[in-house]
């Protein structure tokens, strides 16, 4: 079975400060990572996804990824944060063996200070 | 805007009683997927159904039932309603695999009173 661990469930960083959102997963299979955000009231955006290929993925809003197979994680960066990023983020697992349902993580609120 | 489009947008109603959402998929999109989302249970995938035909169960419950028509938009039939039941139900649609993007809904918050 997949799971996906998010280390953190509120993460506060001031405007213009690194984010960094942490996410482990849990697969038997090679795994596909995906990064969601929900706004308030909103259902959910794709910010970036991994299948295969370049293990760095460069997704929306700034956003990146990096898939580490050996510490089996797909942490969430971005550079410097604007107040816009203020939202609910996701971290969630699929594969492409028969099982492609997105499990997801318990979500992690990330505030902005400005 | 993702294209999936879910209605009604709120849906508040009693205990024991039976309700429908719809949805329909963005235009060339043949999966869609069902997951709730509530405050005790996160994120959970309900149900898939791939041009029609019923493709993955997840934590779908037997009073919950789905299903996908000849048009490709597919409604979520909840049954003898309980309290628990109150949450946000999102669709979300694709292409086809699992590497596709799956796009989601606003949702359809349903309340039981």
């Amino acid at each position: 079975a997949q799971s996906v661990t998010q280390l953190g469930s509120h993460v506060s960083v001031s405007e213009g400060a690194l984010v960094l959102l942490r996410c482990n997963y849990s697969s038997s299979v090679p795994p596909y990572l995906f990064w969601y955000v929900q706004y308030p009231n909103q259902g959910l955006q794709l910010l970036l996804k991994y299948t295969t290929g370049a293990t760095l993925v460069k997704g929306i809003n700034g956003f990146e990824a990096e898939f580490k197979k050996s510490e089996t994680s797909f942490h969430l960066t971005k550079p410097s944060a604007h107040m816009s990023d203020a939202a609910e983020y996701f971290c969630a697992v699929s594969d492409n063996f028969g099982n492609e349902k997105l499990t997801f993580g318990t979500g992690t609120r990330l505030t902005i200070i400005p | 805007d993702s294209g999936v489009t879910q209605t009604p947008k709120h849906l508040i109603t009693a205990t024991g009683q039976r309700v429908t959402l719809r949805c329909s998929p963005r235009s060339g999109d043949l999966s869609v997927y069902w997951y709730q989302q509530s405050l005790d249970q996160g994120l959970q995938f309900l149900i898939q159904y791939y041009n029609g035909e019923e493709r993955a169960k997840g934590n779908i419950l037997e009073r919950f039932s789905a299903q996908q028509f000849p048009d490709l938009h597919s409604e979520l039939n909840l049954s003898s309603l309980e309290l628990g039941d109150s949450a946000l139900y999102f669709c979300a649609s694709s292409v086809d695999t699992s590497t596709d993007t799956q796009y989601f809904g606003p949702g359809t918050r349903l309340t039981v009173l």
